[in-house]
Order: structure tokens, then sequence, then C-alpha cells
């Protein structure tokens, strides 16, 4: 199983503000992924990476950019937060047997 | 129509009880299946992988049907602990390929009573 690891566990922000969410990884694997889920709804995915300098795009819109400088390193970051921003973000790490995900990142946007 | 797609559920059973789920998927060139478990304001956790010959572990059993394009888990004896949400998620791409992104269904609820 992955050790995926993600700070802050929770945050609670004022509208405007610049936030970067971090998530890292001890095991290697090229793919990492963002997902975004709010309470009781489905995970989607709103960006993903196959490795270093690769980051891409996921299926659902967001205000959001990552980047992909190590490996082991795949911070979220917003501009300025929003209450529509207030979600729980999900990292994951992949390889042939799956996606691992960290605990993630409860957000909240006052 | 959805690229997965699950009975949301929820499904309510006592402890013991064998309980099933199906998922259906649309796109006929996935490659590989997983069913995840995640427990309410938890991360999902992968259960098992799903391969096309079935495959068990302990009381959990996963099958896939390619023909009719749909994947099932089976809980038996259900004990307290296994009330979570169940996610079916689907592979559209190869190992390794660059469409390797999972595709996430909305999953279904189990809550086991005593």
């Amino acid at each position: 199983e992955a050790d995926i690891y993600q700070t802050p566990r929770y945050l609670v922000i004022g509208t405007g503000k610049k936030i970067t969410l971090e998530c890292s990884q001890t095991m290697g694997h090229d793919k990492m992924y963002w997902y975004q889920q709010d309470p009781g709804m489905e995970l989607h995915l709103i960006h993903y990476s196959y490795g270093v300098n690769s980051t891409e795009k996921g299926d659902l819109s967001s205000e959001s950019t990552v980047s992909r400088i190590r490996t082991e390193h795949f911070p979220l970051t917003l501009e300025s937060a929003r209450p529509s921003h207030t979600s729980q973000y999900l990292c994951a790490t992949g390889d042939r047997a799956g996606q691992y995900f960290g605990p993630g990142t409860r957000l909240t946007v006052t | 129509r959805k690229e997965v797609e699950q009975d949301p559920g929820p499904f309510n059973v006592p402890e013991g009880a064998t309980v099933a789920f199906n998922c259906t998927y649309s796109n006929s060139a996935s490659q590989s299946f997983f069913w995840y478990r995640q427990d309410c304001r938890k991360e999902p956790k992968l259960l098992m992988s799903v391969y096309s010959s079935g495959n068990e572990d302990g009381r959990f059993t996963a099958q896939l049907n390619r023909a009719s394009q749909y994947i099932s888990l089976l809980i038996r004896d259900s004990k307290l602990s296994d009330s979570a949400t169940y996610l079916c998620v689907v592979n559209i791409g190869s190992y390794g390929g660059s469409q390797g992104n999972l595709i996430f269904g909305k999953g279904t609820k189990l809550s086991v009573k005593p």
C-alpha cells in the first residue's frame, strides 16, 4: 500500500486568500491525481500527472493549478479561494494494481 | 448513459446476510476493474481488483462479465464493520498507458444492522 500524505488535513480560510494543498508520496509512483469530493457525492478528477513536468486537467473544471517538479510531490494551488471551493480534496498515486488515496484535506472557505 | 453506473442504495441488511452489488460500465474498451470501499468522511481504499476469471478474498467475491459489461461484488456473512460505500471503478486504458485514469462510480451504500 502506498504511503501518501496530505497537509493540512483541515483548513478554514477567508475568501480571496491564496492556498496550497500539499501532497507527497514515498512509493516512487509516477502517476498522481487530485480529486474533489463533496460530502455524500462522487469523486471528481480535477488534475493528474504521469510524471515529473507532466500535468493535465481532469474531467471537472477547476480554478486550481498543480505542479510536478519532483516525483514525490504534487501540490495543488488556489490563487484566490472562494466559498464555492469548499470541499474535500483527495490526492492519490497509482500503479498497475490501482490507486491509493491520501487522507484528504477538508477545505472551508468563509 | 454514464460511464459507470451503480445502484446508490442504501442496502440495509442484517448481520450475517449475503449482499451483492452490481455495476455496469459503458466503454467496451475498459481494461481493468476494481472495487473500492469508502467510509464516511474518509478516503477511498482499494478493496480488490476484479479479474476476468473472478476472484475471491475471504468473504468477498468479485466477478466480471465482459459480454454484458458489468462487474459484481458479493459479500458473505456481513459484519457491522462492512458498513460503508462501495465504489465501482473502471480503467479504460491499458496498464501504464497514457489513458490510465480511473472512472469512479457514485457508489453503493451498505448499512449492516445488528
